[in-house]
């Protein structure tokens, strides 16, 4: 069965950074395209990151310079790396498989205020 | 980048109507549209995938059409756990972006 966990998340002042990791079980993370999306308080989904199993990545323009993601082969996982934090960052943030596959994580919540 | 508009942002209706949320891409973007279903505090679910690939273990009232720009989700008979947020996403891109959002709400 496909499991993602994603944890991390919390209370940030703005300028802040932030590591999230999202651990996935029945599947290879380097092996599948993995994306990172998320959701303000009452707010719409926003994309912010892709990485392809070819190592290829992608962010929104939004978070472009600030976000990082990556993935580890020894534990399965997929992180976003958050620097720089705003106030319009804070949300609940997703790891998610391809919409082929369709497997998401719970969410973390990242809040990030003075 | 590719724009997602999505319309309505607000439908209201009754159980057993027939409904339609469209999808419109700035630029074409092949089949590569994905629908999703949302419920409040919940993660989204994947409905249609592909544009018209319905996701394993999803009612079959539910199918995706078109290509190119234009995308249409419908739900041929709604059902009282179909009032949710509907989101249309682009993917297998440079920039994989959603939607704004339908609300559909009971009438």
């Amino acid at each position: 069965e496909v499991q993602l966990v994603e944890t991390g998340g919390g209370l940030i002042h703005p300028g802040g950074s932030l590591r999230l990791s999202c651990a996935a079980s029945g599947f290879t993370v380097s092996n599948n395209y993995m994306s990172w999306v998320r959701q303000a308080p009452g707010k719409g989904l926003e994309w912010v990151s892709v990485i392809y199993s070819g190592g290829r990545t992608y962010y929104a323009d939004s978070v472009k310079g600030r976000f990082s993601i990556s993935r580890d082969s020894s534990n399965n996982t997929l992180y976003l790396q958050m620097n720089s934090l705003r106030a319009e960052d804070t949300a609940v943030y997703y790891c998610a498989t391809s919409p082929n596959d369709g497997n998401w994580g719970q969410g973390t919540l990242v809040t990030v205020s003075s | 980048d590719i724009q997602m508009t999505q319309s309505p942002s607000t439908l209201s209706a009754s159980v057993g109507d027939r409904v339609t949320i469209t999808c419109r891409a700035s630029q074409t973007i092949g089949s590569w549209l994905a629908w999703y279903q949302q419920k409040p505090g919940k993660a989204p679910k994947v409905l249609i995938y592909k544009a018209s690939s319905l996701k394993s273990g999803v009612p079959l009232r539910f199918s995706g059409s078109g290509s190119g720009t234009e995308f249409t989700l419908t739900i041929s008979s709604l059902q009282p756990d179909d009032f949710a947020s509907y989101y249309c996403q682009r993917y297998n891109g440079d920039s994989e972006t959603f939607g704004q959002g339908t609300k559909l709400e009971i009438k």
